[in-house]
């Protein structure tokens, strides 16, 4: 069975900082590896998702992920963290055909 | 083109109620999924139906049972609800496979056991 560990309920990071927030995946078989973010009193948006190809991923709003295979790792990055990037983030993993397991999130807080 | 609707977006029920939730998933999504998320245990998988026909489930008792229509639309219902059920429930749908296309959210239902 997979299963998604996000290292970090909260972290904090300045404005204009680098913000970088841990998944580390357990699978069998070749992963799919999603990031979502949620805003309050909200759903989940879907911000990149790995599949097969190219192990750097590009998402929404200047965020990427990397899928390093040998360290079962997809963490997220940004160059430079703006205070709308104050919210929720969920690493999701999941196999071909099957459902997606979701990580318990990390809180990610932007100081002035 | 319309997102995932979830209504109602609040709701406040009685210990011992039952409860039903509604679904609308994108137009040509044919599979939606039902998520509980709560602070402790985050989200959790409840199921997923495609088709009409339930494809996975997960670890929730018999009280949680749901159902998907002929336009896809799905309805999650809760019987004998307890304190523990308060919870936001979130809808999401995929074009197919959830694991192969990821899914689009609804805001969720907000529900509080009283």
């Amino acid at each position: 069975a997979q299963s998604v560990t996000q290292l970090g309920s909260h972290v904090s990071v300045s404005e204009g900082a680098l913000v970088l927030l841990r998944c580390n995946y357990s699978s069998s078989v070749p992963p799919y590896l999603f990031w979502y973010v949620q805003y309050p009193n909200q759903g989940l948006q879907l911000l990149l998702k790995y599949t097969t190809g190219a192990t750097l991923v590009k998402g929404i709003n200047g965020f990427e992920a990397e899928f390093k295979k040998s360290e079962t790792s997809f963490h997220l990055t940004k160059p430079s963290a703006h205070m709308s990037d104050a919210a929720e983030y969920f690493c999701a993993v999941s196999v071909r055909d099957d459902k997606i397991i979701f990580g318990k999130g990390t809180r990610l807080h932007i100081l002035p | 083109k319309a997102g995932v609707t979830q209504t109602p977006r609040y709701l406040i029920k009685t210990r011992g109620q039952q409860v039903t939730l509604s679904c609308s998933p994108i137009s040509g999504h044919r599979s939606v999924s039902w998520y509980q998320q709560t602070p402790g245990q985050g989200l959790q998988f409840l199921f997923e139906y495609f088709s009409e026909t339930q494809r996975n489930k997960g670890n929730f008792p018999g009280r949680f049972s749901g159902r998907q229509f002929s336009n896809s639309r799905s309805e999650m219902n809760v019987s004998t609800l307890e304190l523990g059920d308060s919870a936001l429930y979130l809808c999401a749908s995929s074009l197919s496979v959830p694991g192969n296309y990821g899914y689009t959210f609804g805001s969720g239902t907000r529900l509080t056991v009283v």
